[in-house]
């Protein structure tokens, strides 16, 4: 089956700091990753999503990179905030809108160092 | 708040018992996912219904069952419930069209005794 690895576990990052968390996937068809954020005691949160035809897509504070050719993407958050801290998620599909499995990664802890 | 709810938030039960968990997508949304997060297994995709059918499957077991009711709510049966199967237990929902951008219920925990 597919999968979805992180390289780190864990990351810790001085406040007002730029943060990039990495994940590896390994299935070549999925067309969408999505980044989560989950804070402790809560539901995982939407961060950011790209589709496979793109190799950037920026948010707010967040950009997201996509590189097929090695299978990898990353979220960089601008300025990391104590805010920022928790765990993220990236996640993996292919054809969503006829219905297919979502992929989710072990998740990276991150920690903001006021 | 997503606008997601899940009842209970808390369930504990004994092995071999059944439960039933709730969901409540978002106001107009027609997707409903599940997910079973656990210490050892991550979160793992389980089903999905949208507009009351079953949409796609996941690592769900023989022994869950799940359904979306015409008001749109959903609910996840488990039975004959083993240690193992002590986690976290989320709902989402989606938007038509938005697939990927999903927002997550609280959870429900339960642990299995």
């Amino acid at each position: 089956g597919e999968s979805v690895g992180l390289h780190l576990p864990t990351l810790s990052v001085q406040e007002g700091d730029n943060s990039i968390i990495n994940c590896a996937y390994s299935n070549s068809a999925s067309d969408y990753f999505i980044w989560y954020k989950q804070e402790s005691g809560k539901g995982p949160q939407f961060i950011i999503d790209i589709r496979s035809n793109m190799d950037k897509r920026q948010g707010q504070r967040v950009t997201v990179l996509l590189n097929k050719t090695v299978k990898h993407l990353s979220l960089q958050i601008a300025a990391t905030q104590p805010g920022d801290s928790a765990v993220y998620f990236c996640a993996e599909t292919s054809q969503p809108h006829t219905g297919n499995q979502f992929y989710f990664g072990t998740g990276t802890s991150l920690t903001v160092i006021p | 708040d997503s606008g997601v709810t899940q009842t209970p938030k808390h369930l504990i039960t004994a092995t071999g018992q059944r439960v039933t968990l709730r969901c409540s997508p978002r106001s107009g949304d027609l997707s409903v996912y599940w997910y079973q997060q656990s210490l050892d297994q991550g979160l793992q995709f389980l089903i999905q219904y949208y507009n009351g059918e079953e949409r796609a499957k996941g690592n769900i077991l023989e022994r869950f069952s799940a359904q979306q009711f015409p008001d749109l709510h959903s609910e996840l049966n488990l039975s004959s419930l083993e240690l193992g199967d002590s986690a976290l237990y989320f709902c989402a929902s989606s938007m038509t069209g938005l697939p990927y951008e999903q927002y997550f219920g609280p959870g429900t925990r339960l642990t299995v005794t």
